[in-house]
């Protein structure tokens, strides 16, 4: 199963620009997490946030959430080359025995 | 902190055979732990739950008798691919959350191929 939708699906930017991801999902949620994946690889968990909370940031990484649009959007800033990754947000439920249930994913590329 | 490790990273088997992927977690005790597939330029997705000392709860359209997943102990899990066929080539990917915690960690992930 998966939540919702994240827009655009594919991102193609420039080094120094900013990216803009957005989520949406469908259930209620005790929080949201963000992660990246590099091709072929493993999931990096980038950043949560819970559901009483509006805003967050982490280094070049700022992210809102808006439950009652039921919408995330991450922005990564000052975007480098290695920022080249799929990303996807994942909703917690947090219910106990509740896996995370991830949305569609952003494929972005930043080129040099 | 909470470390899974995922065992085999990658597998290539014939089409019939069976393989078994591993996920351990090695500093915490983990009653619950989730098996996830992903296809090519695809999102992750859940596949089934596994619980501690009782069946695992799959989700719909998945075939519990092809994927067998055993959680004989508080931090292993294994997933069994039955009679594999090249469409369950994929990249498989567990998760496991700390018993008492919220918190998620992954696995590496396996990439099986299915000739």
């Amino acid at each position: 199963s998966q939540q919702g939708e994240e827009d655009p699906q594919a991102l193609s930017i420039q080094e120094g620009e900013n990216a803009t991801m957005n989520c949406s999902y469908k259930t209620s949620i005790n929080n949201l997490q963000w992660y990246r994946q590099n091709s072929g690889r493993g999931l990096v968990h980038l950043i949560l946030i819970r559901s009483n909370e509006r805003e967050k940031h982490s280094g070049r990484l700022r992210v809102t959430l808006d439950t009652s649009k039921k919408s995330s959007s991450l922005l990564i800033t000052a975007s480098r080359a290695a920022d080249t990754a799929s990303y996807f947000c994942a909703t917690d439920a947090n219910q106990a025995g509740t896996a995370l249930i991830f949305g569609k994913g952003t494929t972005l590329s930043v080129s040099s | 902190g909470a470390v899974v490790s995922q065992h085999p990273s990658r597998v290539i088997c014939k089409s019939g055979t069976s393989v078994k992927i591993e996920c351990r977690s090695l500093d915490f005790q983990a009653t619950t732990m989730f098996w996830y597939r992903q296809f090519p330029k695809k999102s992750l997705m859940l596949m089934a739950t596994s619980n501690e000392g009782s069946k695992a709860t799959y989700e719909q359209g998945v075939e519990k008798d092809k994927f067998l997943i055993n959680h004989a102990s508080l931090t292993l899990s294994t997933l069994t691919v039955t009679s594999a066929h090249p469409e369950d080539s994929s990249f498989y990917i567990c998760s496991a959350r700390k018993t008492g915690n919220y918190g998620y960690t992954f696995g590496s992930g396996t990439r099986l191929t299915v000739v």
